[in-house]
């Protein structure tokens, strides 16, 4: 089975605060993408890549960056957190462009105070 | 990509079929079905997908109507931990510089009554 490991389930941070959110998967993975989960919104994309190095912004990238060092980590960063990032983050892998399905990890809960 | 219409929640007795309907009336010709679910605190899980013809996988199965336009998703003897929101996704291959993949909408919550 995929695993698709996210660092924290909890995290606090403070406004102003520098964020990495961890996400590794061991299925030699192509493919990465980060959301978050609000209710009544659903998922929405931040960013996503295609392969080492690569990114491209998703639906809502602003506020966000992601970092791409090695096939199996794909690292989102809140420059500088604000309470209007608080969410439920949610990271995702997927073999190929085709249609292999996404594999979820168990998502990490970001509180902005 | 399209969009899909779900209703908001729905119940099914422990044991019998949970059938979940999906209406993807905008799908075009290289749109996918996928469908998954998340249980409360978890990620969304993966259950099936497919294109046109029905497909049954050890968790459920999806019949596609004949015009593609509608789907639903069958749990044959729903237990108590299938109790979950499900999301039916419409999506085509990532092409280059799409900047959109499956687009998740607000999902069915099922649940599941001993």
């Amino acid at each position: 089975d995929v695993k698709v490991t996210q660092s924290s389930r909890y995290l606090v941070k403070r406004t102003g605060e520098k964020v990495f959110l961890e996400c590794v998967q061991d299925m030699d993975h192509e493919n990465m993408f980060w959301y978050r989960q609000d209710p009544g919104l659903g998922l929405r994309l931040i960013y996503f890549s295609y392969d080492v190095k690569m990114k491209e912004k998703g639906d809502i990238p602003e506020g966000y960056s992601v970092s791409r060092e090695k096939k199996e980590r794909f690292s989102l960063i809140l420059e500088s957190a604000s309470t209007n990032q608080t969410s439920m983050y949610l990271c995702a892998s997927k073999w190929d462009r085709g249609i292999s399905p996404l594999h979820f990890g168990n998502g990490t809960r970001l509180t902005v105070t | 990509d399209a969009k899909t219409t779900q209703p908001p929640s729905m119940d099914c007795a422990e044991g019998r079929a949970a059938n979940l309907p999906c209406n993807h009336s905008t799908i075009s010709g290289n749109e996918y079905v996928y469908w998954y679910r998340q249980i409360h605190s978890q990620g969304p899980q993966y259950i099936i997908h497919g294109l046109k013809n029905n497909e049954t996988n050890e968790m459920a199965s999806l019949i596609i109507t004949e015009d593609r336009k509608s789907s639903t998703l069958i749990l044959p003897h729903a237990t108590l931990r299938d109790t979950a929101v499900y999301y039916c996704i419409v999506g085509s291959p990532i092409s280059s510089g799409s900047a959109r993949q499956l687009t998740f909408g607000s999902g069915t919550q099922l649940t599941v009554l001993p």
